[in-house]
């Protein structure tokens, strides 16, 4: 929310193709997080990132992979591994331990 | 593990009733318990939060009362209007870790009559 942007908002994937979803922050927050979001379900973790050049698994990280070069960026690649993509993803970042905010949220699809 | 539960939906009221809806937590530590709104097609906002028990937070007419002795965290609305529709999540931050994960309920979905 606020000074989170997530891009593209609707994105369309191909069978076997991988494709990144990009989140920058401006909060200069040192956390940020993926987490995946299934019609009619809650969240799951995919990743964090607690620091630049460090991130952890989530709960359902296979076949996708992160990176955190800059403070305020933390994009996502949704691999070819990852054989049920369709989903919405949303993209946050907070402060230790406490509240975390969330962007607009990325719609992919597989086509 | 910790984890939130929350109840189940959808949830179907008449305008300016009153909204109560159910969440309980286990938790090994001391979390922050929040919750947050999804209207359609959109990412989460933060609704309110409160960090330690008995705190009561607050926002746009909803409160939720940390309660520890009961680990439960229900939201209240007085009166619901029909731009309160929208997907309620409960969740919990365990504020002890330096990078909290937050832990999300499945989510309830609010519906409001005209």
């Amino acid at each position: 929310d606020g000074g989170i942007t997530q891009s593209p908002k609707y994105l369309f994937r191909k069978e076997g193709q991988n494709v990144t979803l990009s989140c920058e922050q401006n909060l200069n927050h040192d956390a940020m997080y993926w987490y995946r979001q299934d019609p009619g379900q809650g969240l799951r973790l995919i990743y964090y990132s607690q620091i630049v050049n460090d991130f952890q698994k989530g709960d359902i990280a296979e076949g996708y992979s992160v990176s955190r070069e800059k403070k305020e960026s933390f994009p996502l690649t949704v691999t070819s591994a990852q054989k049920n993509p369709t989903a919405f993803y949303l993209c946050g970042a907070g402060n230790s331990g406490n509240t975390i905010y969330f962007g607009e949220g990325s719609w992919l699809t597989v086509v | 593990g910790d984890s939130v539960t929350q109840m189940e939906g959808p949830v179907t009221l008449s305008e300016e009733a009153f909204l109560t809806i159910n969440c309980t937590y286990t938790a090994t530590g001391y979390p922050s318990l929040f919750w947050y709104v999804q209207y359609p097609g959109e990412g989460l906002q933060l609704l309110l939060k409160a960090t330690k028990a008995d705190d009561k937070g607050s926002n746009k007419g909803f409160e939720a009362t940390y309660r520890k002795e009961t680990t439960s965290f229900h939201l209240e609305k007085g009166s619901v209007q029909v731009s309160d529709s929208a997907v309620y999540f409960c969740a919990l931050s365990d504020s002890r870790s330096s990078a909290s994960k937050i832990i999300f309920g499945s989510g309830t979905r609010l519906s409001i009559r005209p």
